[in-house]
């Protein structure tokens, strides 16, 4: 079955550091998301993007926050100089077409020291 | 904006007995919701969707959902809840985008 892989599954970074995460979609997927999940709070929207531009983002994703997809297959959410309070769980999510149920990978988790 | 709001933080339930995670929701046109799935230090899994159709929508592990327009809820149900089930549960509605506005969680608890 096919799935979203994210890596690596866990990040340690010190403050002030820049951090990429790295996701592998769906292969036929068309639409591509960050969520974010600080530990014991709900799932957050940060970004979703399609046809090679960010198609919807939330307040949350602000001018440190960017994202890639530097080629087929990859698609990456770098943080350029991470916070305190960056340190989540971060998934990125695909989808073959926008209404149908995106599909999770198992996340990174982010530390920021 | 559209919404989800989980009442109950923690739900337990015995083995063997019928399971309900409540969602409700706020929206703005029609809604289209889904439940997920948590289990510890893993991704969130899809269980089932509402987008058009019967109200009652059957989904994965034997979980079905009822979406009820006149209460906006849209209910997770089992008939007869497993071990295995015990889990945090999201339930989830589309914004204007594609993007989900996710709820807050509800640990479902189930014991022998």
């Amino acid at each position: 079955e096919p799935e979203v892989t994210q890596t690596p599954s866990h990040q340690v970074t010190q403050m002030g550091q820049e951090v990429i995460l790295r996701c592998v979609p769906i292969s036929n997927h068309l639409y591509f998301y960050w969520y974010r999940q600080i530990l014991g709070q709900k799932v957050e929207f940060l970004v979703s993007f399609y046809n090679n531009e960010i198609s919807e983002k939330s307040e949350i994703f602000d001018d440190q926050f960017s994202v890639e997809r530097p080629d087929g297959s990859n698609f990456t959410l770098k943080i350029r100089s991470t916070k305190l309070e960056d340190s989540a769980m971060y998934f990125c999510a695909s989808t073959p077409a926008g209404p149908e149920e995106a599909f999770f990978g198992q996340g990174t988790r982010l530390t920021v020291v | 904006a559209q919404s989800v709001a989980q009442p109950e933080d923690q739900v337990n339930v015995a083995e063997g007995n019928p399971l309900t995670v409540k969602c409700t929701y706020s929206v703005s046109g029609n809604p289209y919701l889904f439940w997920y799935v948590q289990y510890p230090n893993r991704g969130l899994q899809f269980l089932l969707k509402y987008i058009t159709g019967d109200n009652l929508v059957k989904g994965s592990y034997g979980f079905e959902a009822e979406f009820n327009k006149s209460q906006t809820s849209f209910h997770l149900k089992k008939p007869s809840a497993l071990v295995s089930d015990s889990a945090l549960y999201f339930c989830a509605v589309r914004g204007a985008g594609y993007a989900l506005n996710f709820g807050k969680g509800t640990s479902l608890l189930v014991t022998p």
